[in-house]
């Protein structure tokens, strides 16, 4: 079974400035996906980022980056030019690709408050 | 429009209600699941459902019952609930086993 570790439950950071959420994994495969999603308080969860693990490049999306180091199990994102919209709850997940419909295992969540 | 919508938004219901919650997905995927949020908990995979056949279920009790007619809608049928039962029920959606969810609102339960 697959595990997702989020060892910062909440974090903060100036506008403006950029923040980096940790992520760890433990998985046997050697085939699978990792996102982080996140979650403001209106509820709903969106995609933030995406990274297959046969790539070696870092996902990139506007001011969003990950550092993924496989061999390490580790998954951070990096948010850059802290925007107050970033306020969130983000979440890592871990996705093994199953036939049709994938099954994702997700961390406990980081709060993240981005503060004026 | 999130493509993913969910009602009720909030519902509470006492122990020996029967209940129902409703998502609808329209952006054409294949794959529909429901997850549970509680606090301080992660997420919990409760079923998925692909081409509208049940191919996880993750030792739910039965007081959960889903129902899937077709690839577009799911619905998680709730009876004779706990208090512990309470928490945010996320409906989501992918195209295959190797896209990202999209999630809904949310239905907020709570159970008296």
């Amino acid at each position: 079974a697959q595990t997702v570790t989020q060892s910062q439950p909440e974090m903060s950071v100036q506008e403006a400035e950029t923040v980096t959420l940790s992520c760890t994994y433990d998985t046997s495969e050697s085939n699978y996906y990792l996102f982080w999603y996140k979650q403001p308080p209106s509820r709903q969860m969106i995609l933030v980022i995406r990274q297959e693990a046969y790539k070696q490049q870092n996902a990139t999306e506007n001011r969003f980056s990950v550092n993924f180091q496989k061999a390490a199990k580790s998954f951070s994102l990096k948010i850059s030019d802290s925007q107050l919209g970033d306020t969130a709850m983000y979440f890592c997940a871990f996705m093994k690709p199953w036939t049709n419909a994938g099954k994702s295992t997700f961390g406990d969540g980081t709060t993240l408050t981005v503060k004026p | 429009e999130t493509g993913v919508t969910q009602t009720p938004r909030h519902l509470v219901m006492g122990m020996t209600n029967k209940k129902s919650l409703k998502c609808e997905q329209h952006l054409g995927h294949n794959a529909m699941y429901w997850y549970k949020q509680s606090a301080k908990k992660p997420l919990e995979l409760m079923f998925v459902y692909n081409f509208k056949e049940q191919t996880e279920n993750n030792s739910v009790p039965s007081r959960f019952s889903p129902e899937c007619p077709n690839s577009s809608h799911l619905f998680l049928h709730l009876h004779t609930l706990q208090p512990e039962d309470s928490a945010l029920y996320l409906c989501a959606s992918s195209q295959d086993g190797s896209s990202p969810l999209h999630f809904g609102n949310g239905t907020r339960l709570t159970v008296t």
